[in-house]
């Protein structure tokens, strides 16, 4: 059972382009929502996190949205690079931080 | 700080054996886990601890033992390798409700 569903499997975009993956979940009892950038060979690494009383987070680039009553939140990449090629997994937990589910995981290139 | 360190980075099994894949943190960190990857699955759940002493399962415990005898470390054991239990193993570690840290992962190949 998928408590979290993330979409694209996989997305190319060109350099300067505007990249977005999109997660949906099912427990209305989620009230954190990070997402996790990872490069190939190292661990996922926080990049930027969301709570339910906002709709809408910005962090240089990286901005996630956040829709409650559609059990939906999506990150966007605006003007794409190269360097932001990596797998992408949006999560969520009860708390911040503790007993994370898991999106299936994005695999983003930038082309140059 | 070394943050969360995990040994081995490759490993490769056979059918039956048992082995402990080895996790530590430096961080004073209350919260440890460990999650499995596969692809097009994201990362699982396998077992989780809150504290010292404490420890519970996750999504996916089964064929797979934890201790936590100390703050620091969070052994994951192996009891009988199985060719479906071939996977990239993440450790992670947060002070509770707060941002969990990955380790760099250790390949694990049962053949």
């Amino acid at each position: 059972q998928q408590q979290v569903k993330q979409s694209p499997q996989s997305l190319i975009v060109q350099k300067g382009g505007i990249s977005i993956i999109n997660c949906a979940y099912e427990n209305t009892a989620f009230d954190y929502f990070p997402w996790y950038q990872q490069f190939p060979g190292k661990g996922p690494a926080l990049l930027i996190a969301i709570r339910p009383d906002v709709s809408e987070k910005k962090e240089g680039r990286f901005t996630i949205s956040f829709n409650k009553s559609a059990k939906q939140f999506s990150l966007h990449i605006m003007d794409s690079q190269p360097g932001d090629s990596a797998t992408y997994f949006c999560a969520a937990s009860k708390a911040s931080g503790s007993r994370l589910t898991f999106g299936e995981g994005t695999q983003l290139t930038v082309n140059p | 700080n070394a943050g969360v360190t995990q040994t081995p980075k490759f490993q490769v099994l056979k059918t039956g054996q048992s082995m402990t894949l080895q996790c530590a943190q430096d961080m004073n960190h209350e919260y440890m886990s460990w999650y499995r990857q596969d692809p097009g699955m994201g990362l699982r759940l396998i077992h989780y601890s809150v504290g010292a002493g404490i420890t519970d399962q996750g999504e996916v415990p089964n064929g797979y033992n934890v201790s936590r005898s100390t703050t620091e470390d969070f052994p994951l054991r192996l009891l009988s390798a199985a060719p479906s239990q071939t996977s990239v193993y993440f450790c992670a570690s947060s002070r509770l409700a707060d941002t969990q840290y990955f380790g760099p992962g250790t390949r694990l190949t049962v053949l």
